[in-house]
């Protein structure tokens, strides 16, 4: 149950796109089609940005997009905002009903 | 609307243990794996157990294997976590969560603080 890697930090100026990835194992981000990153601002509950990789709950923009090769995923915030400075975590199913996160991405908008 | 509200989070000693809930509203509880997830002060997520539907099936992170049990009780729309054997590492925000791995709901943690 090792967590997966993420970058500590990304940054990029408003109106630029910004890519985060998340690299796991051939037995969790490699094998399945779950998963998931969140959204953290200071103080808050996580919120579900995409699921499944691709996916995005109603509500989120279309500025949030997910990816995915082989054993790593990523999250590209297009036309950042100030609003989408945050803390970002990607999380995978990896068999026998575990979950593993990664350490978390502070993004920063310039 | 969906709503999860955890309660049960205190100071507690070292070897000490502790019961967290969890009420859900706004959905059908009964139909949903549900989950907790925890964050250690200034630290990362770390997703800590899920239950099935009916309790039948629950996964538990290696660390609380043996210390945590998560149950649940559908009548009252409740989740919990009882937490045994308690360690100073076991310091965290404990969240609820709606599903099993793709957590689309949260509530808004409960502290957990282990310490002499």
């Amino acid at each position: 149950q090792s967590a997966l890697t993420q970058p500590p930090s990304a940054s990029g100026s408003p109106g630029q796109s910004v890519t985060i990835s998340c690299t796991g194992t051939s037995r969790d981000v490699g094998s399945y089609n779950y998963v998931s990153w969140y959204q953290q601002h200071p103080g808050k509950a996580p919120t579900v940005m995409i699921y499944e990789v691709n996916k995005r709950p109603s509500g989120v923009p279309d500025r949030f997009s997910g990816s995915k090769s082989g054993n790593t995923a990523s999250l590209t915030v297009s036309g950042l905002q100030a609003e989408d400075e945050a803390d970002y975590y990607c999380s995978s199913y990896a068999g026998s009903n575990i979950v593993i996160f990664g350490g978390g991405t502070k993004l920063t908008v310039l | 609307e969906v709503q999860l509200v955890e309660s049960g989070g205190l100071l507690v000693q070292p070897g000490g243990s502790l019961r967290l809930s969890c009420v859900a509203s706004g959905f059908t509880f009964s139909t949903y794996w549900m989950s907790w997830v925890r964050q250690a002060p200034g630290k990362g997520l770390e997703w800590v157990a899920n239950i099935k539907v009916d309790g039948s099936e629950k996964a538990y992170v290696d660390s609380v294997k043996g210390r945590f049990t998560i149950s649940r009780d559908n009548a009252k729309n409740s989740l919990y976590l009882q937490m045994n054997s308690l360690r100073a590492e076991d310091t965290a925000v404990y969240y609820c969560a709606r599903r099993g791995w793709q957590f689309d709901y949260w509530g808004q943690g409960t502290l957990v603080t282990v310490s002499s």
